[in-house]
């Protein structure tokens, strides 16, 4: 039972590449989300997943898309990076939209020069 | 502006002792509130809640109390042990099943 997987866990990106980050949860659950953590801030929402077959917009979205290919899998996606992307992307899913219950994998540090 | 605010950046504890991190908030509407906490390299993972119908929430260790009017609340950690050197989150939603805003974070060091 590995919960929560991300890959990659390392990246660097030149500005203009693109690149899709993966994640998987193996729990069942409904709910997929993800985040960045910048340094001195929160983590923040960039795009959630509430059920397989939805997505929505968080605080975050701009410059990135995102796919729910079934219910264990839902994909970012850096059409064009930006220096300003560098940061630690964080995915999490929970059975349902209550934050108690979200468990996060160990992150992506991506780093767009 | 930050909605959710914890003003310490880093705290020092002696091991056995009381460890206390705070955390303020400006949305009046926040009505659940999440501890995480976060070790490096790791995800962040859920420590305890407290919804605004309750004042206090305890969990072996870990204690929150919740401030409504003060819009302020805080995590005791009794006893504190090395183990629990990391960085703590917290986090507020308008309510349950929404979206959360998190705070910058607290990094607790935890001396032996």
């Amino acid at each position: 039972n590995a919960g929560v997987t991300q890959t990659p866990k390392f990246q660097v990106l030149k500005t203009g590449q693109s690149m899709t980050l993966q994640c998987a949860q193996d729990m069942n659950h409904n709910s997929m989300y993800w985040y960045r953590q910048d340094p001195g801030m929160g983590l923040r929402l960039i795009y959630y997943s509430a059920s397989e077959g939805t997505t929505d917009k968080g605080e975050v979205p701009n410059g990135y898309n995102v796919s729910r290919l079934n219910k264990r899998e839902f994909s970012l996606r850096l059409e064009s990076a930006a220096p300003s992307q560098t940061s630690v992307y964080f995915c999490a899913s929970s059975i349902d939209r209550g934050g108690s219950s979200q468990f996060f994998g160990p992150g992506t540090r991506l780093t767009v020069l | 502006d930050q909605q959710v605010k914890q003003n310490s950046p880093s705290l020092s504890v002696q091991e056995g002792r009381i460890s206390i991190l705070n955390c303020d908030y400006t949305n009046s509407m926040f009505d659940y509130f999440l501890w995480y906490k976060k070790y490096p390299a790791e995800g962040p993972t859920f420590l305890i809640s407290i919804s605004s119908i309750k004042d206090k929430n305890e969990d072996g260790r870990f204690t929150v109390f919740l401030n409504k009017s003060a819009k302020h609340l805080s995590l005791h950690i009794v006893p504190s042990q090395p183990g629990d050197s990391a960085v703590y989150f917290c986090a507020a939603s308008v309510a349950w099943g929404q979206n959360f805003v998190f705070g910058p974070g607290t990094r607790l060091s935890v001396l032996p």
